[in-house]
């Protein structure tokens, strides 16, 4: 089956830092690739996604591109923000809709 | 659009009793639903698969005479824990999935278990 390797925390910065995340997978096929965030206290929310090789995804200032060739999706932020204190999951999606999490980045943004 | 509730938030309950917790898409069919274990600080541990009207299809070393698993319509599943001891106290998460959404589901904000 599907797994997925993440930069294990627990990752602290300071407010305007740059943000990398590593992040490869192994997978059958040609799998979706998804970053979740799981904020304090709340539900795990889409991050970004790519569907194809060489795709970028983006949102929030985060940024990650489907690296087929290395079979990587790091997720990169130019300048991270206290607000973005949370743990970040990669995810591989297979064709039958299941999910294969990462075990979690502990990501502490100090001001 | 695409939210998912889950309800109760957090349950306590006595050992031997049985609890159940409630998915629902609130504004979309779930096409499938998918029932999720978290235990502290670590992944999300993925328990069974259901599709609306058919039996859920568990993953390997998950009891589904203890977690049982009903997907009733396309916007409500639930998940019963039978005779709850407190080795499964946990955070459990539900997320649901819809056609054309590439693969992306669509998580519900958990419900904490507490045994004891």
């Amino acid at each position: 089956g599907d797994s997925v390797t993440q930069m294990e925390g627990p990752v602290t910065l300071s407010e305007e830092a740059f943000l990398t995340i590593n992040c490869t997978y192994t997978a059958t096929g040609y799998p979706s690739l998804f970053w979740y965030v799981q904020y304090p206290g709340e539900g795990l929310q889409l991050l970004l996604k790519a569907t194809k090789a060489d795709d970028k995804g983006s949102n929030k200032g985060f940024e990650a591109t489907y690296r087929k060739e290395t079979t990587s999706f790091h997720l990169e932020k130019g300048s991270v923000q206290v607000s973005d204190s949370a743990v970040y999951f990669c995810v591989t999606g297979g064709s039958n809709y299941k999910l294969t999490f990462g075990k979690g980045t502990l990501l502490t943004v100090n001001p | 659009g695409a939210v998912v509730s889950q309800h109760p938030s957090w349950v306590i309950c006595k050992s031997g009793t049985s609890v159940k917790i409630e998915c629902r898409s609130l504004d979309f069919q779930a096409t499938t639903m998918f029932w999720y274990r978290q235990f502290p600080k670590q992944s999300l541990m993925l328990m069974a698969t259901s599709n609306e009207g058919s039996k859920a299809t568990y993953e390997q070393g998950v009891e589904k005479d203890k977690f049982l698993i009903n997907h009733a319509s396309l916007t409500l599943s639930t998940l019963t824990v039978t005779s709850a001891h407190p080795e499964d106290s946990s955070f459990y998460i539900c997320s649901a999935s819809r056609t054309g959404a590439q693969g992306e589901q669509f998580f519900g904000p958990g419900t904490r278990l507490t045994v004891l």
